[in-house]
């Protein structure tokens, strides 16, 4: 079955570490993406990749960073940099050209303890 | 900056009722309109709509865009406890997706 999956679906960390949450999609989309959502908030664009080995920050990119080495694969690190990280994580893909149609994982919540 | 605004945040309705959900924007270099649904995790994809007036209709769910006043509205008839969600607004400007915060719908039996 074609889709996209993130892992872990919970994850909890402790202040000051870093924490690498995964996406993965067989659907041969080009584009991927992560989003943050908090309560009452929407959903704020993290960072984007239109293709292998190259992304744009987004709306709130600082504290965080990502890689673009496979296709299939965006990961998105969480730093200690990044003042508030507990939030409900999205990562989704697109065909390039059809970026207006993306289709979202089940996403990953981290609580920071 | 680009701003995609929904209302009401929250709505609760009892089972049968008709709902009208807004959403207004302001975003640069607009391309589409979109309404997702979200049921605790990954938001699933409504409709889409590029021109104004033309209503798009999916079973008790409908949607219309008014590109000269730069909104949209989301209508639900004979509500079900299984339309229960987050939906969101969330419109194309020249490269990304700009959100709205989402409106929380319940619906008691």
């Amino acid at each position: 079955d074609g889709g996209i999956t993130q892992s872990p679906k919970y994850l909890f960390r402790k202040e000051g570490q870093n924490v690498t949450l995964s996406c993965e999609q067989n659907l041969n989309h080009d584009a991927m993406y992560w989003y943050r959502q908090d309560p009452g908030q929407g959903l704020r664009l993290i960072y984007y990749s239109q293709i292998v080995n190259d992304f744009q920050k987004g709306d709130i990119a600082e504290g965080y960073s990502v890689s673009r080495e496979k296709k299939e694969s965006f990961p998105l690190t969480v730093t200690s940099a990044q003042k508030n990280p507990t939030a409900f994580y999205l990562c989704a893909s697109s065909i390039w050209t059809r970026h207006n149609e993306q289709f979202f994982g089940p996403g990953t919540r981290l609580t920071v303890l | 900056e680009d701003k995609v605004v929904q209302s009401p945040l929250s709505l609760v309705v009892h089972e049968g009722d008709t709902v009208t959900l807004n959403c207004s924007y302001e975003v640069t270099n607009f391309r589409s309109l979109l309404w997702y649904k979200q049921e605790k995790k990954a938001p699933t994809f409504l409709f889409m709509l590029t021109s104004s007036g033309i209503e798009k209709k999916s079973g008790r769910l409908s949607s219309i865009l008014d590109k000269k006043e730069l909104f949209s509205i989301l209508n639900i008839t004979a509500t079900q406890t299984g339309d229960s969600a987050v939906y969101l607004c969330a419109v194309m400007g020249a490269q990304k997706l700009v959100f709205g915060q989402g409106t929380r719908l319940t619906i008691n039996p």
